[in-house]
């Protein structure tokens, strides 16, 4: 099945810098990779997602790359503002199982003032 | 904005009773979820339904889990006999199709004493 590896496990950055959090996943055969971000005590919810016939994506102060070759893809966030902080989720769907999302283990990003 | 829901926010149980954890996905979406996140852990999938059947299921998932959807709105996670390990935020999800943004519901935290 699939394994998805996430780094940092923290990542600590002050107002205004950007932010790179890495993903790697194991299985080829993975298609669609979504990232959440999961505020304390809330719901995941999906901030950007990117499939495997594109290779960037960009919303706003978030993009996405994805490197189909290396089987890794990161999430971007430039300037980054306090209520970035969270925990950010990277996942993978392969297109043979199309319904079990592999998550990674999270990022908790604290954006200091 | 249609949102997942799910009740209760909070279940406390005694080891060995049954929980049944309910969830209503987005009006018109077709694939649910249910997914565990054991504290300060990655979010972990443990089923998925369609067309009123289970379309996959995780090794989490063993005999003592069901899902059900008993009406047109409710989609129901079933423990039989929950362990200590049982202890976790237990979300519910839903999509328009199988490779489309997996919607969450807000949780429930399961405590079993």
């Amino acid at each position: 099945g699939e394994n998805v590896e996430q780094h940092p496990s923290t990542l600590s950055v002050q107002e205004g810098d950007s932010a790179v959090i890495k993903c790697t996943y194991s299985d080829s055969a993975s298609n669609y990779f979504p990232w959440y971000k999961q505020e304390l005590g809330k719901r995941p919810q999906l901030i950007i997602d990117i499939r495997s016939n594109v290779g960037e994506k960009k919303d706003q102060r978030i993009a996405v790359t994805l490197n189909k070759t290396a089987k890794h893809f990161s999430l971007h966030i430039t300037e980054t503002q306090p209520e970035d902080s969270a925990v950010y989720f990277c996942a993978a769907l392969p297109y043979y199982n199309d319904y079990k999302l592999s998550f990674g283990a999270g990022t908790t990003v604290t954006v200091r003032a | 904005e249609p949102e997942v829901t799910q009740t209760p926010s909070h279940q406390v149980t005694q080891m060995g009773q049954e929980v049944i954890l309910r969830c209503v996905p987005i009006s018109n979406h077709l694939y649910f979820y249910w997914y565990r996140q054991i504290l300060g852990q990655k979010v972990e999938f443990l089923v998925s339904f369609y067309n009123n059947e289970i379309s996959e299921k995780s090794e989490i998932f063993d005999d003592q889990f069901s899902v059900e959807r008993p009406d047109g709105s409710n989609f129901t996670l079933k423990i039989r006999s929950t362990k200590l390990e049982d202890s976790a935020m237990y979300f519910c999800a839903s999509s328009a199709g199988n490779y489309n943004e997996q919607f969450f519901g807000p949780g429930t935290r399961l405590t079993v004493l």
